[in-house]
């Protein structure tokens, strides 16, 4: 069955510092890959997505994620992380690219001033 | 222009009542989900709905029932509400199922007493 793992519930970051979310995944076939964020009280919002091609993917607010299919795994990263990043986020995987997202269970990140 | 509007946004009632969730998008697309989110903000899919046709039907009570009367409204009905149902639900949609960024309405925040 296809699974996403989340292995973090927080990560704290200084501002300015360089943050990572991981997640890792585990589908048969070519995943589709995806990243959200949740801020309070609102919807989920679309930050990027992987489908096929370069293993590096950029998406919204200066964040990208880097696909890397020998560690089954699709962390978010950003350079110089702002307070405003604070918020939940979520990665997704569609495990044949027509089939419901599955998502996993969330990691709150925060970043400090 | 709201992309994909809730209503309403917060819902308050008994237990044993019926009450209905309303969501439109006007983005065009062909398909639109329920999401269900949980007090650990735990996030699962219940329904998926393409050009008014019910494609995804996850284990649910019977008590939900989904109903589409046209491809830019997915509204929820639920019956004999029960505690457990408390929750906060989201609407989305997407262009397909899988491959497309989905697009997350407001939520709405059920509370049962």
């Amino acid at each position: 069955a296809q699974s996403v793992a989340q292995p973090e519930d927080q990560v704290n970051v200084a501002e300015g510092n360089p943050l990572t979310v991981k997640c890792t995944y585990s589908v048969s076939g070519n995943p589709y890959l995806f990243w959200y964020v949740q801020y309070p009280n609102r919807g989920l919002q679309f930050l990027l997505k992987y489908i096929t091609g370069d293993n590096l993917v950029k998406g919204s607010y200066g964040f990208e994620a880097e696909f890397n299919k020998s560690q089954t795994s699709f962390h978010l990263k950003k350079p110089s992380a702002l307070v405003s990043d604070s918020a939940l986020y979520f990665c997704a995987v569609s495990p044949l690219g027509n089939t419901p997202l599955v998502f996993g269970k969330g990691t709150r990140l925060s970043v400090i001033a | 222009d709201t992309a994909v509007s809730q209503t309403p946004k917060y819902l308050v009632t008994q237990m044993g009542n019926d009450k209905s969730i309303k969501c439109e998008q006007n983005l065009g697309h062909d398909t639109m989900y329920w999401y269900k989110q949980d007090s650990k903000k735990f996030l699962k899919i219940m329904f998926s709905y393409n050009n008014k046709e019910l494609i995804i039907n996850e284990t649910v009570p019977n008590r939900f029932s989904p109903k589409s009367p046209d491809k830019a409204h997915l509204n929820l009905h639920i019956n004999s509400l029960e505690l457990g149902d408390s929750a906060v639900y989201f609407c989305a949609s997407s262009q397909d199922l899988g491959t497309d960024e989905q697009y997350f309405g407001p939520g709405t925040r059920l509370t049962v007493t």
